[in-house]
């Protein structure tokens, strides 16, 4: 069955760095999102992205992400200068269609700021 | 505004005991309603979805939910749970007419005794 699949899996950073956090979505998808899940809190909507252009983003996507869909087949996360707060479990999601089609998730990376 | 409720944190039962995980949501319309399942150091898996129909849907592993809009509520049954679902188990709901993110509940912790 396909897969999103992300990577790392698990990254770390000196704060105030910059980190990509990469994606690539299952292949027939159109739809991509990001969420995160600080630990032991709710796993929380980031932003979204149809036909190369954001659709939605949260309070918490700031100017400090951004996001990007570079080729065909892979989908990034970009952190600029993080924080300490920054530190969570990022996962990507796909999805064919935004009408009765479910977002399927990848396994995350886990990104921790020093 | 949307919202997910799942009132029980933690939940432990015998191996072959039947299971039943809450979630209530509070929404304007008619949701679309999630089951994710996360098993230690993994992503999010789609267990069941409900978008309209028949209000009882199967899921995968044997899982399923019933979607009662008169007491908006979408819980989570298994008739005879198995040492491998020992994880923690997240509804959400999504897909307003304006949106695509997924809003999560909190998430319960389902820890299986043999």
């Amino acid at each position: 069955e396909p897969e999103v699949t992300q990577t790392p899996s698990h990254q770390v950073t000196q704060m105030g760095q910059e980190v990509i956090l990469r994606c690539v979505p299952i292949s027939n998808h159109l739809y991509f999102y990001w969420y995160r899940q600080i630990l032991g809190q709710k796993v929380e909507f980031l932003v979204s992205f149809y036909n190369n252009e954001i659709s939605e983003k949260s309070e918490i996507f700031d100017d400090q992400f951004s996001v990007e869909r570079p080729d065909g087949s892979n989908f990034t996360l970009k952190i600029r200068s993080t924080k300490l707060e920054d530190s969570a479990m990022y996962f990507c999601a796909s999805s064919l269609d935004r009408a009765n089609q479910p977002q399927h998730f990848g396994d995350g990376t886990r990104l921790s700021i020093l | 505004a949307q919202s997910v409720t799942q009132p029980d944190i933690h939940i432990t039962v015998s191996e072959g005991a039947s299971l039943e995980l809450r979630c209530n949501y509070s929404y304007g319309a008619t949701p679309y309603l999630f089951w994710y399942v996360q098993s230690p150091g993994q992503g999010l898996q789609l267990l069941l979805k409900y978008f309209s129909g028949d209000t009882l849907v199967q899921g995968i592993k044997g899982f399923e939910a019933e979607f009662k809009r008169s007491q908006s509520s979408f819980n989570l049954r298994k008739p005879s749970v198995h040492w491998s679902d020992a994880a923690e188990y997240f509804c959400a709901v999504g897909r307003s007419y304006n949106t695509d993110k997924l809003i999560f509940g909190t998430g319960t912790r389902l820890q299986v005794f043999p």
